[in-house]
């Protein structure tokens, strides 16, 4: 099956930093991802829709401008959390639609766990 | 509103036996349904895909079931191994307003000895 490669899959960084997490298909194009966050027990929930070479389009609630992504190629998303806080901890989630395929299936990554200090 | 919702939460089950999880949603108009399978601090695997003229499918020792007409599903889980203990995650695909995901809450399945 298609793959999705999600790095890094843990960071720890410092209240105030930005850290940045790459979302890539392996074998497949993607002019569609998805980055989603998750808390523990509970289910993923949506932050934005990523497409290739235009903005995102983020969920209600979600700030753009502290959640900030990029689909600069048909493989290669990625979303970076700027001026990260400890309430930013969580466990983020990508997924990719392969180009021409399936409209229904979708590919996640292994999830990128966030601890801010 | 459109919502998902699993039962049970939790299961706890000895290694062999079946078990059965339930999905009900409310989304209308329905696409698609699916499950998944997260292992603890891992992204979801697919599992099956239903759209909404399938009544069952299976994959290996997992068979889903699909009534549309209740908008209920069930995942059965056959000979239950101690690798099937994870998160089973039921995700319903809305086709109005941008084709959009609702994803329940998830039933964590624990297999023991």
């Amino acid at each position: 099956g298609a793959v999705v490669s999600q790095h890094p899959s843990r960071v720890i960084c410092k209240s105030g930093t930005s850290v940045k997490i790459e979302c890539r298909s392996l074998d497949f194009q993607a002019t569609t991802m998805f980055w989603y966050r998750q808390f523990p027990k509970q289910s993923l929930m949506l932050m934005a829709t990523s497409n290739e070479g235009s903005k995102a389009t983020y969920e209600q609630g979600v700030e753009k401008d502290k959640f900030l992504i990029n689909h600069a190629s048909l493989t290669l998303s990625t979303l970076t959390v700027t001026s990260a806080h400890p309430e930013d901890s969580s466990f983020y989630i990508c997924s990719a639609k392969i180009d021409g395929g399936y409209t229904g299936e979708l590919f996640f990554g292994e999830g990128s766990r966030l601890t801010v200090l | 509103k459109n919502q998902v919702e699993q039962s049970p939460q939790s299961l706890i089950i000895l290694e062999g036996k079946n078990c059965t999880l339930q999905c009900n949603y409310t989304v209308s108009p329905f696409s698609n349904l699916r499950w998944y399978k997260q292992d603890t601090g891992r992204g979801p695997v697919s599992l099956t895909i239903m759209t909404f003229s399938e009544n069952t499918k299976s994959n290996g020792r997992y068979t889903a079931t699909l009534d549309a007409d209740t908008k209920q599903s069930s995942l059965h889980i056959t000979a239950s191994q101690l690798s099937d203990s994870a998160s089973y995650i039921c995700v319903v695909r809305f086709t109005g307003g941008g084709n959009k995901l609702t994803f329940g809450t998830g039933t964590q399945l624990k297999v023991e000895l």
